[in-house]
């Protein structure tokens, strides 16, 4: 079955650096991915979407990468602020349906120390 | 526009109770999906409800039923709790597939 999977140590980084968060899938070759931001008790919110024919995609101080050779995902936050500090969700819609329902990952959650 | 709205926002319930959440979809939004996190883990889906019909089911017993109402809001409710069902529920609109705007989300205590 698909699969996603993030690492699920948090990370930590000191204000100022670029942060990088890996996603990897297993069975499945996704048209696209999603990554997601929550803070605690709240629900997701959409960050960016990268699809398959795009290597790279940017917003503001986010790049998103997709290799569809290593099956993997990378996030960037470059230039990090204490107020980027949450979990971040990568997420693939699922290939049996075409109702757009999401495997999720079990995030990675980011912590910017000043 | 007020987003996706969810009610009510923490719940605490006794093990065998039963519980219903209610979920308001973004304005223009006709799908709603729910799905269940658990502390320290990604969202799990539930089912999704569309034209008030239960589209898609995951991997989730009989005890998790839903319902969408002609104004594409939506309930989902869990009958015998059980301690395991302790969790964050979420609500997700969307009027195609790649797009998912989810709720703030209920958080389910069952003691």
């Amino acid at each position: 079955s698909q699969k996603i999977e993030q690492n699920s140590e948090a990370l930590n980084i000191q204000e100022g650096k670029t942060a990088t968060l890996t996603c990897n899938y297993t069975n499945y070759s996704p048209a696209y991915l999603q990554w997601y931001r929550q803070d605690p008790g709240r629900g997701p919110v959409f960050l960016l979407l990268i699809r398959e024919n795009e290597k790279e995609k940017r917003k503001e101080r986010l790049k998103v990468t997709f290799d569809t050779t290593l099956k993997q995902s990378l996030f960037h936050i470059t230039a990090s602020q204490p107020a980027d500090s949450a979990t971040y969700l990568c997420a693939q819609r699922d290939g049996s349906s075409n109702t757009g329902k999401l495997i999720f990952g079990q995030g990675t959650t980011l912590q910017v120390k000043p | 526009d007020a987003g996706v709205t969810q009610s009510p926002t923490h719940l605490i319930k006794t093990r065998g109770q039963q519980v219903t959440l209610r979920c308001s979809p973004k304005s223009g939004h006709d799908t709603v999906s729910w799905y269940q996190q658990a502390l320290g883990q990604g969202p799990q889906f539930i089912f999704q409800y569309y034209e008030e019909e239960e589209r898609q089911r995951g991997n989730f017993p009989d005890r998790f039923s839903g319902h969408q109402f002609p104004n594409y809001s939506s309930e989902l409710n869990v009958n015998a709790l059980l301690l395991g069902d302790s969790a964050l529920y979420l609500c997700a609109s969307s009027r195609s597939p790649s797009e998912a705007f989810f709720g703030q989300g209920t958080r389910l205590t069952v003691v």
